[in-house]
């Protein structure tokens, strides 16, 4: 099971750029990264995923190196509302379950 | 956009009594899961539940624990009888595919207290 390393938390002011790093020395091959969000008292919520380089959507950007040792979810332009605990996940292969760290718990501020 | 839900929101409960927690899923999903949180802690697996039955659970997931989809839409979660340490965010959860790179989609969650 790769295990993640993320930091506790992180502050930042509305309208900065926000990048969060994590960790995960030992992935495996045939893993894949998925950054989740999670607001006080509600579930998870997906924001993005990938497997190697960069990855964007609507939400964020991923960017992984060659040596998928590490991956950066970055959030544009934060507001308020980004005010949230995001989780980095490493999937291990062959497991459904999906196993939560402490996460990075970003405060945005006016 | 669909999604998952989870009834009740809040449920409060004595010690050793059964409670029954309910999901809907997203309706062409095939994997369903049971996760928990303790206030202050990290989300954790309990369950995963494939054509009807039981493809992985953890440790925390033992006798006392069940799950069952009664129909074709809902999918229940039962602890027997209530310990205080049960009390807990549950979190419903439902993919596709089930596998590694499939996202799960989470419900809103069930705030359990147990006195």
């Amino acid at each position: 099971l790769a295990k993640t390393t993320q930091p506790i938390s992180m502050d930042s002011y509305e309208g900065q750029e926000v990048n969060i790093t994590c960790s995960h020395n030992n992935i495996a091959t045939n893993d894949y990264i998925t950054w989740y969000q999670q607001f006080p008292s509600q579930g998870p919520r997906f924001i993005i995923q990938g497997y190697k380089t960069k990855v964007t959507n609507e939400v964020a950007s991923l960017f992984i190196p060659a040596d998928r040792k590490s991956s950066t979810l970055s959030l544009p332009r934060v507001s308020l509302s980004d005010t949230a605990v995001y989780y980095c996940l490493v999937g291990d292969t062959g497991r459904r379950a999906l196993t939560f760290g402490s996460g990075t718990r970003l405060q945005v501020q006016p | 956009e669909p999604e998952v839900t989870q009834t009740p929101s809040h449920q409060v409960t004595q010690m050793g009594q059964e409670v029954i927690l309910r999901c809907v899923p997203i309706s062409n999903h095939l994997y369903f899961y049971w996760y928990r949180q303790i206030l202050g802690q990290k989300v954790e697996f309990l369950v995963s539940f494939y054509n009807n039955e039981i493809s992985e659970k953890s440790e925390i997931f033992d006798d006392q624990f069940s799950v069952e989809r009664p129909d074709g839409s809902n999918f229940t979660l039962k602890i027997r009888s209530t310990k205080l340490e049960d009390s807990a965010m549950y979190f419903c959860a439902s993919s596709s595919t089930g596998t590694g790179e499939e996202t799960q989609y989470f419900g809103p969650g069930t705030r359990l207290l147990v006195l």
